[in-house]
């Protein structure tokens, strides 16, 4: 019983480096979310897909791009890593189309950037 | 962007207290409101979801109650224990953007012996 798969767990990156996130669900849930996570600032909203194929901004996308790859999968890539994207990164998916449902979440990326 | 806000930012209670916390949200436009707990390095995990006024939901020793006409939910717990340490969100989905998820920044729960 999977649910919601996050690779990796922890990465460490050099400023200005890059790299994807990669989070794939197996509740053939349509829509997928990524957040990150600061201290006081609980979750903030980077980008969710709400079907295959299409994909918005959030609260805080500057700096990340994402794919949705096909229903499963959902990835977000960092270009060019700063400082400012420390941070834990969390996967989640729902299925949005029943309003009583709700989100479950990946184990979580700790992301340093130095 | 839809505005959630939670309130008290922190607690701290003695095992037995019962205690309370505030989400409010836009009234105009809403879709659902969520309640997740999240321990220290775990994943949020859903206690509630709701989506009509007067709605109340109840797991155990903690419940909620919704109020859409005014923008609000309260979470109760009752005789607050050690393990109920924890972090509460809140996340609100608005009418129109039905799949985008806003949380609120938590309540973070101490429970002392």
């Amino acid at each position: 019983n999977a649910g919601v798969t996050q690779t990796p767990k922890f990465q460490v990156l050099k400023t200005g480096q890059s790299m994807t996130l990669q989070c794939a669900q197996d509740m053939n849930h349509n829509s997928m979310y990524w957040y990150r996570q600061d201290p006081g600032m609980g979750l903030r909203l980077i980008y969710y897909s709400a079907s295959e194929g299409t994909t918005d901004k959030g609260e805080v996308p500057n700096g990340y791009n994402v794919s949705r790859l096909n229903k499963r999968e959902f990835s977000l890539r960092l270009e060019s890593a700063a400082p400012s994207q420390t941070s834990v990164y969390f996967c989640a998916s729902s299925e949005a189309r029943f309003p009583n449902t709700e989100a479950f979440f990946g184990q979580g990326t700790r992301l340093t950037v130095v | 962007i839809l505005n959630v806000e939670q309130s008290p930012q922190s607690l701290h209670v003695q095992e037995g207290d019962s205690t309370n916390f505030t989400c409010s949200f836009p009234s105009s436009n809403f879709y659902a409101l969520h309640w997740y707990r999240w321990e220290t390095a775990k994943s949020p995990e859903a206690l509630f979801v709701m989506t009509l006024n007067g709605d109340e939901k109840k797991k155990g020793r903690i419940s909620a109650t919704l109020n859409t006409k005014e923008g609000y939910s309260y979470l109760y717990i009752k005789g607050s224990q050690p393990e109920d340490s924890a972090t509460y969100l809140c996340a609100a989905k608005g009418a129109g953007t039905a799949s985008k998820l806003t949380f609120g920044t938590g309540t973070r729960l101490q429970v002392t012996l």
